[in-house]
């Protein structure tokens, strides 16, 4: 079974703080995602990776910046927290390939709370 | 741009038939999909619809894909309990992997 781990499921930070969120894959995906979750905005997303060391943009990656320096690692960084970004973040991978069905495996989710 | 949307609450009573409705954007799409997101935890592929198929059935799920009004719905036969959680389609521009979600519907399972 593919497994996405989170660093924690819960985590409170003051204004300010920076934050790390951890992401590790344990079945060689090359894809990665950072997403936040929020009532009635469904998923949408900060930055994706393809490989090591490269990263994207995704929709709303402002006050955000990303590290993948191993393949089964992708890490999340806010560089200064605010309360606007208290929220559910969902990490995922998916294998690459275009024959594949392309599902995402996610992660439980961490619910960060910033004070 | 790619978009997908989805009503946000739906609420049936335990044994009866839920339906959930999505519309998309994108043509290119090979796979749709449908996700489970129950309390607290992340989401769970519940379910794909390969593009050249009109209908997927797995047991109580039916999946029913109308290509010409790029609509898909979700129908779950003999609602239970434990199937309150939030769903949402989504569908993948260009096959890249990177998956575009609507917003999610709240399904609530009354007793």
């Amino acid at each position: 079974d593919v497994k996405v781990t989170q660093s924690s499921r819960y985590l409170v930070k003051r204004t300010g703080e920076k934050v790390f969120l951890e992401c590790v894959q344990d079945m060689d995906h090359e894809n990665m995602f950072w997403y936040r979750q929020d009532p009635g905005l469904g998923l949408r997303l900060i930055y994706f990776s393809y490989d090591v060391k490269m990263k994207e943009k995704g929709d709303i990656p402002e006050g955000y910046s990303v590290s993948r320096e191993k393949k089964e690692r992708f890490s999340l960084i806010l560089e200064s927290a605010s309360t606007n970004q208290t929220s559910m973040y969902l990490c995922a991978s998916t294998p690459a390939g275009r024959g594949s069905v392309n599902e995402q495996f996610f992660g439980p989710g961490t619910r960060l709370t910033v004070l | 741009g790619e978009d997908v949307e989805q009503s946000l609450f739906l609420s049936v009573r335990e044994g009866d038939s839920s339906v959930i409705n999505c519309t998309y954007t994108d043509s290119s799409s090979t796979y749709l999909y449908w996700y489970k997101q129950e309390p607290g935890a992340g989401l769970q592929l519940l379910t794909y619809i390969f593009s050249n198929m009109d209908m997927k059935q797995d047991q109580r799920l039916t999946v029913l894909l109308n290509k010409k009004d790029k609509h898909l719905s979700l129908r779950i036969a003999d609602t239970q309990t434990g199937d309150s959680a939030i769903y949402f389609c989504a569908e993948n521009p260009s096959n890249t992997g990177k998956l575009i979600f609507g917003q999610g519907t709240t399904l609530q399972v009354k007793p």
